[in-house]
């Protein structure tokens, strides 16, 4: 079936460095994108999105870049720190089907 | 502060018990998504209701229901619990039916003993 997943489970970073989170999704229909940051103990707070008709979307240090022709989303944050260690998501959906999360990569910032 | 708010926060029972989880959703937000978080598979989708009527269906087991009411908050039961159900409960909001942009309430973690 279909399926959205994350390439590297746990990404180790420096605080002041910039961090890159991969998504591979491989519905081709997809058509939107999410990227929520989920801390220890609290529920997943959305950080950004993409639409399909886009490659680039920018936020507050935060990028997300999608490929549609490798099926691939990254997530990338400028100037990383320690408030940024959690767990993240990327999500797809198409159409008005379910959202479909991956299984989340821990990035861990250390001072 | 997502705007989500979910009850309670900790739950502790056993097995063959039932339970209710109850979740608000953002004010103006018709929408209400259930979720099942465990460590070995990550967050599943349960159930959408929009403005009171069930929308959508995912790996929701016979022994959960849910239903939103008329002022909109939602509650999921579980019954007839098993140990394999003890996980992370969230409830998630949105404006319209569409799914996008959900917005998570606190969770209620569950324990099954």
């Amino acid at each position: 079936g279909e399926s959205v997943g994350l390439h590297l489970p746990t990404l180790s970073v420096q605080e002041g460095d910039n961090s890159i989170i991969n998504c591979a999704y491989s519905n081709s229909a997809s058509d939107y994108f999410i990227w929520y940051k989920q801390e220890s103990g609290k529920g997943p707070q959305f950080i950004i999105d993409i639409r399909s008709n886009m490659d680039k979307r920018q936020g507050q240090r935060v990028t997300v870049l999608l490929n549609k022709t490798v099926k691939h989303l990254s997530l990338q944050i400028a100037a990383t720190q320690p408030g940024d260690s959690a767990v993240y998501f990327c999500a797809e959906i198409s159409g008005y089907s379910t959202l479909t999360f991956g299984k989340g990569t821990m990035l861990l910032v250390s001072p | 502060d997502s705007g989500v708010t979910q009850t309670p926060k900790h739950l502790i029972t056993a097995t063959g018990q039932r339970v209710t989880l109850r979740c608000s959703p953002r004010s103006g937000d018709l929408s209400v998504y259930w979720y099942q978080q465990s460590l070995d598979q990550g967050l599943q989708f349960l159930i959408h209701y929009y403005n009171g009527e069930e929308r959508a269906k995912g790996n929701i087991l016979e022994r959960f229901s849910a239903q939103q009411f008329p002022d909109l908050h939602s509650e999921l039961n579980l019954s007839s619990l098993e140990l394999g159900d003890s996980a992370l409960y969230f409830c998630a909001s949105s404006v319209e039916a569409s799914q996008e942009t959900q917005y998570f309430g606190p969770g209620t973690r569950l324990l099954v003993l």
